[in-house]
C-alpha cells in the first residue's frame, strides 16, 4: 500500500524557513516524479513544485520560484521542500502527490498535508 | 500557462439528482485533463484522468466527457457521500500543473 507522510509544518515568522519532509512507502520512490501542491485556507488547490525520479531536474511555480528548493534523498524514499523567505500567503496546507504511473502526471496519492502559517 | 475555469462555483442538488460539473480551459489541453474529490479535511481524491477514465475504486455514476478546451464531470444520481468539492487538473502543457478553482456540490 502506498504511504506518503507529510511532516515539517508549523508557525513561523515573516522572513523565516522551514523545511517540509515526505517520507514515502509501498512503491519504487525513484521511478516517480513527486510534487508539492498546497491549498491555502477556504481556497483550491495550487501546484507548488515538482521533482524527477532521479533528482536531475526541477520544477516551480513562478510564486515560490527562488524562495522555495524541492530535493530528494531516493536512499531514505523521502521529498523534501526548502522553503525561505516565507510570506503571509505561502501560508497553506501543503501536501506531497504521487503520479498515478511514472508516465503520467494526474496524482493517485497525496499525503495527509502539512500545515505551514506565516505570521507574526 | 493553462488557466482552467470551473463552472458553476457552487451547485445545489437534491440527493438522487444529476450533477453536472464544467471545466473549460483557455488552451487545447487533448485529453490530458483530471478530476478530484474533495472533502472538508481530507487530501483531494483521483476520481477520472485521460478526462474520461474513472480512477480505481470510482463508482460509475461518475463520468467524464470533452477533449480540447471543454469538459464536463456527471454524476448521475447523487449520494450522500458525493458532496464536496471537485477540481480538474490539465496535465498536457506543464508546467506548471494547473487546477481549476473547484466546484462544491452542495445538498439542495
Amino acid at each position: 500500500e502506498v504511504q506518503l507522510l507529510d511532516s515539517g509544518g508549523g508557525l513561523v515568522q515573516p522572513g523565516g524557513s522551514l523545511r517540509l519532509s515526505c517520507a514515502a512507502s509501498g512503491f519504487t520512490f525513484n521511478y516517480y516524479d513527486m510534487s508539492w501542491v498546497r491549498q491555502a485556507p477556504g481556497k483550491g488547490l495550487e501546484w507548488v513544485s515538482g521533482i524527477s525520479g532521479s533528482g536531475s531536474s526541477t520544477y516551480y511555480a513562478d510564486s515560490v520560484k527562488g524562495r522555495f528548493t524541492i530535493s530528494r534523498d531516493n536512499s531514505k524514499n523521502t521529498l523534501y521542500l526548502q522553503m525561505n523567505s516565507l510570506r503571509a500567503e505561502d501560508t497553506a496546507i501543503y501536501y506531497c502527490a504521487k503520479p498515478m504511473t511514472p508516465v503520467t502526471t494526474w496524482f493517485d496519492n497525496w499525503g495527509q498535508g502539512t500545515l505551514v502559517t506565516v505570521s507574526s | 500557462e493553462v488557466v482552467l475555469t470551473q463552472s458553476p462555483a457552487i451547485l445545489s442538488v437534491s440527493p438522487g439528482d444529476r450533477a453536472t460539473l464544467s471545466c473549460r480551459a483557455n488552451q487545447n489541453v487533448n485529453n490530458n485533463l483530471a478530476w478530484y474529490q474533495q472533502k472538508p479535511g481530507q487530501a483531494p481524491r483521483l476520481l477520472m484522468y485521460y478526462a474520461s477514465t474513472r480512477a480505481i475504486g470510482v463508482p460509475a455514476r461518475f463520468s467524464g466527457f470533452g477533449s480540447g478546451t471543454e469538459f464536463t464531470l456527471t454524476i448521475s444520481s447523487l449520494q450522500s457521500e458525493d458532496f464536496a468539492v471537485y477540481y480538474c487538473q490539465q496535465c498536457n502543457n506543464w508546467p506548471p500543473w494547473t487546477f481549476g478553482q473547484g466546484t462544491k456540490v452542495e445538498i439542495k
